[in-house]
């Protein structure tokens, strides 16, 4: 089974900019959370998504969003980036909630986002 | 609220000596635990987990993890370390019915021959 897969690796993007990520998920996996992984503040949780919805946030202001499609892919986008933006985001996915066995998070490889 | 401490953020251990990578964790309800390993440029490889049952866990690479709730830790553990141990370890705590993983900082195992 193959697993989560998130695209493009690498991005570099200037201040201001906005740039979106994408992340398919494991096959029958319905959840998808996003995190996001820098040196100083170490993995925080940004979002997840189950059934098109947003189910949780994380504490990081509204110019982080995100969306998930009827496939359960899911993307997320920065709008009006910052150089603290600079980050590994790291995208997980798990089965739907409520089958009985904590939702164990599969992750993704992660997208490395370089803002100058 | 949940929260988890990783003690040490650099652990330093010779090829074939035991490794011990510390886990504590603060949690109101009892806590599903887990461990992942990242590799330089790589995302999050599960360890191993405890959900309920048997505290002992084990994992894949010859790591184990013992739940002990009276000392709200969950240590990792291998016997013998192998230089491809080498990689940060995180310590995450999500609460039971909720998709939240709470991560620790981090500690780096570094292994040397």
């Amino acid at each position: 089974k193959a697993g989560v897969t998130q695209t493009p690796r690498y991005l570099i993007k200037t201040r201001g900019q906005q740039v979106t990520l994408s992340c398919s998920p494991i096959s029958g996996h319905r959840s998808v959370s996003w995190y996001q992984q820098t040196p100083g503040q170490g993995l925080q949780f940004l979002f997840e998504y189950f059934s098109e919805t947003q189910r949780n946030k994380g504490n990081f202001p509204g110019r982080f969003s995100g969306r998930q499609f009827s496939n359960s892919r899911s993307e997320m986008n920065v709008s009006t980036l910052e150089l603290g933006d600079s980050a590994l985001y790291l995208c997980a996915s798990s089965r739907p909630p409520g089958t009985g066995v904590t939702d164990t998070q599969y992750f993704g490889p992660g997208t490395r986002l370089t803002v100058l | 609220a949940q929260s988890v401490t990783q003690l040490g953020s650099h652990v330093s251990v010779s090829e074939g000596a035991l490794v011990l990578l510390r886990c504590n964790y603060s949690s109101s309800v009892p806590p599903y635990l887990f461990w992942y390993v990242q590799y330089p440029n790589q995302g999050l490889q599960l360890l191993l987990k405890y959900t309920t049952g048997a505290t002992l866990v084990k994992g894949i690479n010859g790591f184990e993890a013992e739940f002990k709730k009276s000392e709200t830790s969950f240590h990792l553990t291998k016997p013998s370390a192998h230089m491809s141990d080498a990689a940060e370890y995180f310590c995450a705590v999500i609460n039971s019915g909720y998709s939240t993983l709470t991560f620790g900082k981090g500690t780096m195992l570094l292994v040397s021959p």
